[in-house]
């Protein structure tokens, strides 16, 4: 089995201060790991994803996040954050050893950013 | 988000009437996936194809059929929908290799209403 924990129903941050948003996970074998980002009327956004290798992984508009095994956790983090940042944000996670590409995702966490 | 399209974006709907939700992917990808999205509950995988064949079907009520004809288009028929199915509905596709880390792309939704 596999699930995803996102703790934070919302985060709050002002314009140009670091944000973080929390991701925990659980499987039984490896991790695979994304970030989607999903805007008000719109689907969901590929952000980036983990595979292996490099615990710091580099996505789409300056995001970044940081696989930590040994506290299962995937936070997704920006060193400045954007009003334009604002949305709502879903981590996922598959077991490598999961067949095909069935993703199992979190309840999602509401990034809001003030000016 | 050209690259998966879904129609119609809104729908309303008595529970009696019988209405289809359709989607269409322009990446190539041999994998498609229906989502249910309701307010502050976690993304539901609903049904997957893999190469026009079901793999998957997480005890969806019968009220709910889907259908892939061709690897780059996905039916949702509804029946006698209940109020509760009122939520936004999303398809993804994907690349269907099993055991891959990949990612999934998502059209905008239709936003169902059961009246």
């Amino acid at each position: 089995a596999q699930s995803v924990a996102q703790p934070e129903d919302q985060v709050n941050v002002a314009e140009g201060n670091p944000l973080t948003v929390k991701c925990t996970y659980s499987v039984s074998g490896n991790p695979y790991l994304f970030w989607y980002v999903q805007y008000p009327n719109r689907g969901l956004q590929f952000l980036l994803k983990y595979i292996t290798g490099d615990n710091l992984v580099k996505g789409s508009y300056g995001f970044e996040a940081e696989f930590n095994k040994s506290q299962t956790s995937f936070h997704l983090k920006k060193p400045s954050a954007l009003v334009s940042d604002s949305a709502l944000y879903f981590c996922a996670v598959r077991d490598m050893n999961s067949g095909y590409s069935t993703l199992t995702f979190g309840k999602g966490t509401m990034l809001l950013v003030s000016p | 988000e050209t690259g998966v399209t879904q129609t119609p974006r809104h729908l309303v709907m008595g529970m009696t009437n019988k209405k289809s939700l359709k989607c269409e992917q322009h990446l190539g990808h041999n994998a498609m996936y229906w989502y249910k999205q309701s307010a502050k509950k976690p993304l539901e995988l609903m049904f997957v194809y893999n190469f026009k064949e079901q793999t998957e079907n997480n005890s969806v009520p019968s009220r709910f059929s889907p259908e892939c004809p061709n690897s780059s288009h996905l039916f949702l028929h509804l029946h006698t929908l209940q109020p509760e199915d009122s939520a936004l509905y999303l398809c993804a596709s994907s690349q269907a290799t099993s055991g891959g880390p990949n990612e999934q792309f998502f059209g905008p939704g239709t936003r169902l209403t059961v009246l």
